[in-house]
């Protein structure tokens, strides 16, 4: 029982261009949710993460929007570089317990 | 050097043997996991701590032991290897002090190979 889902597995994306990677859920409860990315040969890296409390919350190129009525979220990279080229995990938690639960990634690919 | 520290990086191991990834971190964080990554299925997690005294199961712990010998070190016990369990383990820490869902630091990764 996949609760956090990533549906695509991959998704190319020009230079310059926005990159929108989409994450959708199935437990209410979660409360809190994150962004890591994932270079090979490299541990998962914090990248943004947002409260269940609202709906937006931007770090320079990187925005993550939450849509708790339809249990989504997504993440927008704006403009798109060629290191962002990565996997990018969506991941989910209970607030207190840091069980964290992990979606199964979209490879980015940026081309120059 | 890295804040976690996995060792080893690359093993290769028979079928029924025993090994043990070694996990050591330098944050100083009480909370340690262990999770392992296979293609299509992303990071599932094996076990977690919140402290030295705390253990407990993640979604696949079948297959698997963890010991907590220090607040910087958790290793991950294979008892008896077996090929599907062929895959990408990682330990992350993170700090359940600052705030409920921090994020985690992961280490580079070991890669398990059972044949």
């Amino acid at each position: 029982d996949q609760q956090v889902k990533q549906n695509s597995p991959s998704l190319s994306v020009q230079e310059g261009r926005i990159s929108i990677l989409n994450c959708d859920y199935t437990n209410s409860m979660f409360d809190y949710f994150l962004w890591y990315k994932k270079y090979p040969a490299e541990g998962p890296t914090f990248l943004i993460s947002i409260s269940s409390i609202k709906d937006k919350n931007e770090d320079g190129r990187f925005t993550v929007f939450l849509n708790k009525s339809a249990k989504h979220l997504s993440l927008h990279i704006v403009p798109s570089q060629p290191g962002d080229s990565a996997v990018y995990f969506c991941a989910a938690s209970m607030g207190g317990y840091q069980k964290v639960t992990f979606g199964t990634g979209t490879k980015l690919q940026v081309i120059p | 050097d890295a804040d976690v520290t996995q060792t080893p990086r690359n093993r290769i191991t028979k079928t029924g043997k025993r090994i043990m990834l070694e996990c050591s971190q330098t944050k100083g964080h009480d909370r340690m996991y262990w999770y392992r990554q296979d293609p299509g299925l992303g990071l599932r997690l094996i076990y977690y701590s919140f402290d030295v005294k705390d253990i407990n199961k993640g979604e696949i712990s079948d297959g698997y032991s963890v010991s907590r010998q220090a607040q910087a070190k958790f290793s991950l016990s294979l008892e008896s290897a077996i090929p599907n369990q062929t895959a990408l383990y990682f330990c992350a820490t993170s700090d359940g002090v600052t705030g409920p869902d921090t994020e985690a630091f992961f280490g580079q990764g070991t890669r398990l190979t059972v044949v």
